[in-house]
């Protein structure tokens, strides 16, 4: 079945800077990757998916790029602000539901 | 649209107890999973159902969790009995049937503890 690894565990930044998550996958039939933002006690929310077909997808401060052959994908959020500290989880499905990484913790500090 | 519901928000029960959570999913959507999220890990799937049929129950734990979508809307999830390790939260998503790839909606979830 597909496995999800995802680095860090644990970012901190400064406010304005840059923040970039990892995960990798195993499943090569994986052609889904969406990504999760979870605020402390709150429900996991969507914030941008990528589908296998395309290699790089922006929506404002946040981007998301996939290298199919290496099998892994970023998570890219640009001009960091408070409001970006939560817990982010990224998932790969392919013919198997939706598998999901540990997640990362970041702490954006003003 | 309405969210996902579920309920209750928080149980505490002891071992060897019996509990059940609800889920009421977004109108429409075909497809309903329920997952276990241990604190500090990411969501692990219990359970998939498109309408009424059970399309992945693989890391259900058949000996004490049980699930049913009985008319292919609201959903019911229990465990009995309960142990020390079920303690986490347990989410409710739900997604349309029209894509494949559709994005899964959360629900607030349920806080379970056993003590």
């Amino acid at each position: 079945g597909e496995n999800v690894e995802q680095h860090p565990s644990t970012l901190s930044v400064q406010e304005g800077d840059s923040a970039v998550i990892k995960c990798t996958y195993s499943d090569s039939a994986s052609n889904y990757f969406p990504w999760y933002k979870q605020e402390l006690g709150k429900r996991p929310q969507l914030i941008i998916d990528i589908r296998s077909n395309v290699g790089e997808k922006k929506d404002q401060r946040i981007a998301v790029t996939l290298n199919k052959t290496a099998k892994h994908f970023s998570l890219h959020i640009t001009e960091t602000q408070p409001e970006d500290s939560a817990v982010y989880f990224c998932a790969a499905k392919g013919n198997t539901p939706l598998v999901f990484g540990k997640g990362t913790r970041l702490s954006v500090i003003a | 649209e309405a969210g996902v519901a579920q309920s209750p928000r928080y149980k505490i029960i002891e071992k060897r107890q019996s509990v059940a959570f609800w889920c009421n999913p977004i109108s429409g959507h075909a497809t309903l999973y329920w997952y276990q999220q241990i604190l500090g890990q990411g969501p692990k799937l219990l359970i998939q159902f498109q309408n009424n049929g059970v399309v992945d129950d693989s890391q259900l734990p058949k000996d004490r969790f049980s699930a049913e979508r009985l008319k292919g809307v609201d959903s019911t999830l229990k465990i009995q009995p309960a142990k020390l390790e079920d303690s986490a939260v347990y989410l409710c998503a739900s997604s349309s049937a029209g894509s494949y790839n559709s994005p899964l909606h959360f629900g607030n979830g349920t806080r379970l503890t056993v003590t």
